[in-house]
């Protein structure tokens, strides 16, 4: 079946410092892939999105890229802030059904 | 602004003291979604809603029930809640499922039981 194996945390980063966490699926079909993050205490924010192979989610400096050769969207930024600091989830959308399937999350810290 | 609305942000309730949770939308979504979230897990799927056509996930423990009365409406009642369904409780929306089709979710309730 569809599923989503992300990068396990926590990780702690200084601020500044460049930022990767890594996310694979396995999926029947064309999934549309998701970042989702959520803050201390609150639901979860849509952070970007793909919806086919080779496109690029990008939205407050993080960016992410379908690839479906390696089955990968890894989440990256080039630059954190100690406001980046939340739970990352790397999520798949399925094509068939309404499934959505939700990695483990990553929870990051940064610090100053 | 369109959003997902869930009262209350925090409920404690009784052991054994049945609850419900409500959850609102304005988006005009016709799927609505139920999810379980432990700490430091993921959320868990409970059943959604594809219009009035409701979608029971099989591990949902029959504890866990939800009405839909309308498009912007959907409940959650824990018939009996034990220690274990202390959780924070989200709910959710997509235009359609599927393909490209995010879901948009509350803010969550936080369920304590006593």
């Amino acid at each position: 079946g569809d599923s989503v194996t992300q990068m396990e945390g926590p990780v702690t980063l200084s601020e500044e410092a460049f930022l990767t966490i890594n996310c694979t699926y396995t999926a029947t079909g064309y999934p549309s892939l998701f970042w989702y993050v959520q803050y201390p205490g609150e639901g979860l924010q849509l952070l970007l999105k793909a919806t086919k192979a080779d496109d690029k989610g990008s939205n407050k400096g993080f960016e992410a890229t379908y690839r479906k050769e390696t089955t990968s969207f890894h989440l990256e930024k080039g630059s954190v802030q100690v406001s980046d600091s939340a739970v990352y989830f790397c999520a798949l959308g399925a094509n068939t059904g309404n499934q959505f399937y939700f990695g483990t999350g990553t929870s990051l810290t940064v610090i100053p | 602004d369109a959003m997902v609305i869930q009262n209350p942000r925090y409920q404690v309730t009784q052991f054994g003291k049945p609850v419900t949770l409500s959850c609102s939308q304005t988006l005009n979504h016709n799927v609505m979604y139920w999810y379980q979230q432990k700490s430091s897990q993921a959320p868990k799927l409970l059943f959604h809603y594809y219009d009035k056509d409701f979608n029971n996930e099989a591990d949902t423990p029959d504890n866990f029930q939800s009405r839909r009365p309308n498009t912007s409406f959907c409940f959650l009642d824990i018939r009996s809640p034990g220690l274990g369904d202390a959780a924070m409780y989200l709910c959710a929306t997509s235009e359609m499922g599927g393909l490209g089709y995010e879901q948009y979710f509350g803010p969550g309730t936080r369920l304590t039981v006593t």
